[in-house]
């Protein structure tokens, strides 16, 4: 079955406690992104990946890190948690170019920093 | 640069009432997608339509239509006799054709809630 995976789907951590959340898909896509939802505000995106080894910023990217070292993975790190963090995150991943346009995306993961 | 507007924040209806829920798009680019996604009380995101800008043929498909019309910059969302199933928040989101980011601007989302 097609599709994006994210784990932990829930996590509940104290500030400063370096965390990453994994993404994996299964689908041989190029294009990887990651997106926070808060309320009031929808998903706005916090880093996307073109490739292995080619990430760039999406809008919210300050406390994040990335990295793409396989094409199915692509990692999001919190290297020092603040409550500010706390959010739902997705994944997203897409085939670059050709005729379909849609982003598939993970279960999302619920983050929350105390 | 992009904006997706969902003015409705929240609408509550009654069964099989029908409901629209409205999204305007601003964008410089002459090539766009649009799409809608749909999230249930379980957080995933549904995707629910893709549409392209040069393609403003409107869509049905079940108790689902989408009227996209560039004149106005909208692609408003149709459910026809809604269901309890249907309450969920709905999400407008745009994607410019070029450049190497495929970035999704989203709306703020429409939180709809069908009542028995």
């Amino acid at each position: 079955e097609a599709q994006v995976t994210q784990n932990p789907r829930y996590l509940i951590t104290v500030t400063g406690k370096k965390l990453t959340v994994t993404c994996s898909q299964n689908m041989n896509h190029e294009y990887m992104s990651w997106y926070r939802q808060d309320p009031g505000l929808g998903l706005r995106q916090i880093y996307y990946s073109m490739n292995v080894e080619v990430t760039d910023k999406g809008d919210v990217p300050e406390g994040y890190k990335v990295s793409r070292k396989e094409k199915r993975n692509f990692p999001l790190i919190l290297e020092s948690p603040s409550p500010n963090q706390t959010s739902l995150y997705f994944c997203a991943s897409s085939p670059l170019g050709g005729r379909t346009y849609e982003q598939y995306f993970g279960p999302g993961t619920r983050l929350t920093v105390t | 640069a992009q904006k997706v507007t969902q003015a409705q924040t929240e609408i509550s209806v009654v069964e099989k009432e029908d409901v629209t829920l409205d999204c305007v798009y601003e964008t410089r680019d002459t090539t766009y997608y649009l799409f809608w996604y749909k999230q249930p009380p379980s957080g995933e995101l549904v995707f629910l339509i893709r549409r392209n800008s040069f393609d403003e043929q409107n869509e049905i498909s079940g108790r689902y239509s989408w009227n996209f019309q560039k004149s106005t910059s909208s692609f408003n969302f149709t459910i026809t006799a809604s269901q309890v199933v249907d309450s969920a928040v709905y999400f407008c989101a745009l994607r410019n054709s070029g450049g190497s980011n495929y970035k999704l601007t989203f709306g703020k989302g429409t939180l709809l809630t069908v009542n028995p």
